[in-house]
């Protein structure tokens, strides 16, 4: 199946301070990329659709000033998070959308996720 | 009313037993209907993925849909200790966005 891959794996910051994840697909394009946060032992919550070359689409709830999203390219997409506060601590996980699969690019895959700890 | 509703578990089984996975869903506009396992601390991976009403087989894993029921299921059969998971449903209407289920927890004792 197709890959994803998240840079870094895991962070740990001082509150106040700005970290950058990365969003890679490796062996296929994805016009779109998803942006996901879970707490532990809970479900999925959609941040953020990111589509290359256009700005991102926000879930309503989540800052899009303290949640910058940059889709630059066809194959990367990063989540900054600005300001970062202990309340921000969570797993950040993207997915991207295969143009080129047999399902018109309907099957989603998922990155490894980045567990963010702000101290 | 959420959207999707998944059955909450947590769910042991023992080994080699065959283990039903459920989610209900009210948006009859879905058409794409998604099973994810993910371990702990790591990404989902998806499992099975089906479009409309039917069932798809992938080895131990079979994938059902029932479209006039509102109501989706992953059956694995011979459950090994490497199952061990939370299992996750998704669907999405068309070109929309996926909405996941809260995920089931399953547990395959030696």
């Amino acid at each position: 199946g197709a890959v994803v891959s998240q840079h870094p794996s895991r962070v740990i910051c001082k509150s106040g301070t700005s970290v950058k994840i990365e969003c890679r697909s490796l062996d296929f394009q994805a016009t779109t990329m998803f942006w996901y946060r879970q707490f532990p032992k809970q479900s999925l919550m959609l941040m953020a659709t990111s589509n290359e070359g256009s700005k991102a689409t926000y879930e309503q709830g989540v800052e899009k000033d303290k949640f910058l999203i940059n889709h630059a390219s066809l194959t990367l997409s990063t989540l900054t998070v600005t300001s970062a506060h202990p309340e921000d601590s969570s797993f950040y996980i993207c997915s991207a959308r295969d143009l080129g699969s047999s399902s018109s690019g309907n099957e989603q895959y998922f990155g490894p996720g980045t567990r963010l700890t702000v101290t | 009313q959420k959207e999707v509703e998944q059955d909450p578990g947590p769910l042991s089984v023992p080994e080699g037993a065959i283990v039903s996975l459920n989610c209900t869903y009210s948006n009859s506009a879905f058409q794409y209907f998604m099973w994810y396992r993910q371990y702990s601390r790591k990404g989902p991976e998806l499992l099975m993925y089906t479009y409309s009403s039917g069932n798809k087989e992938d080895g131990r894993f079979t994938a059902q849909v029932d479209k006039s029921s509102k109501y989706i299921s992953l059956f694995i059969r011979d459950s090994q200790p490497s199952d061990s998971a939370t299992y996750l449903c998704a669907m999405k209407t068309n070109a929309g966005k996926s909405t996941f289920g809260d995920g089931t927890t399953l547990t395959v004792k030696p």
